[in-house]
């Protein structure tokens, strides 16, 4: 199971884009990158997942480099209401599941006026 | 489309009793999943559900049950339960893939706070 590592804590303004990087460096040949959002008293809700190269949705964009060893989930113009933890998971969902779906503490982004 | 739905939102027993929680998953998905969520462990895995069948398994006592109905609903049980059982549980849906692979999306509802004092 690939372990991930991303920032703790992220502050930006409105409008602002914002990028959160998730470093996978141990990820497998069959790991998809994974990312949701989570807002207080809320269950998780998906995001964007991806492989490779860009992954573009309406909500985000998601940018894995050749080596797989990172991954990077582009904002476009937040606002307050993106305020939430995001989560980066790796893995292959036909091996492993429940491994998987170990959260972690996550990025929380707090979006300014 | 509806979403997932758990009840009851919030609950609190006391320790030694036992506890029931259902989820109703998003109508044409088959696979359930629950989750527990504390500050201290984050969310973590308790185990998924795929046509009635446990599929997987995460690392809880055996205290942590689960069973799944010909309607795909769901319910978890936890039986004596403990001070550190107190968290938000969690129930996600999706489609859950046949041939053994699970979709990587998943649908969360918004969770049963269960308190235990």
């Amino acid at each position: 199971l690939a372990k991930t590592t991303q920032p703790v804590s992220m502050d930006s303004y409105e409008g602002q884009e914002v990028n959160i990087t998730c470093s996978h460096n141990n990820i497998a040949t069959n790991d998809y990158i994974t990312w949701y959002q989570q807002f207080p008293s809320q269950g998780p809700r998906f995001i964007i997942q991806g492989y490779k190269t860009k992954v573009t949705n309406e909500v985000a964009s998601l940018f894995i480099p050749a080596d797989r060893k990172s991954s990077t989930l582009s904002l476009p113009r937040v606002s307050l209401s993106d305020t939430a933890v995001y989560y980066c998971l790796v893995g292959d969902m036909a091996r492993n599941y429940g491994q998987n779906f170990v959260f972690g503490p996550g990025t929380r982004l707090s979006v300014l006026p | 489309k509806a979403g997932v739905t758990q009840t009851p939102r919030y609950l609190i027993k006391t320790r030694g009793q036992q506890v029931t929680l259902s989820c109703s998953p998003i109508s044409g998905h088959r696979s359930v999943s629950w989750y527990q969520q504390t500050p201290g462990q984050g969310l973590q895995f308790l185990f998924e559900y795929f046509s009635e069948t446990q599929r997987n398994k995460g690392n809880f006592p055996g205290r942590f049950s689960g069973r799944q109905f010909s309607n795909s609903r769901s319910e978890m049980n936890v039986s004596t339960l403990e001070l550190g059982d107190s968290a938000l549980y969690l129930c996600a849906s999706s489609l859950g893939l046949a041939g053994g692979r699970s979709s990587y999306e998943q649908y969360f509802g918004p969770g049963t706070r269960l308190t235990v004092t």
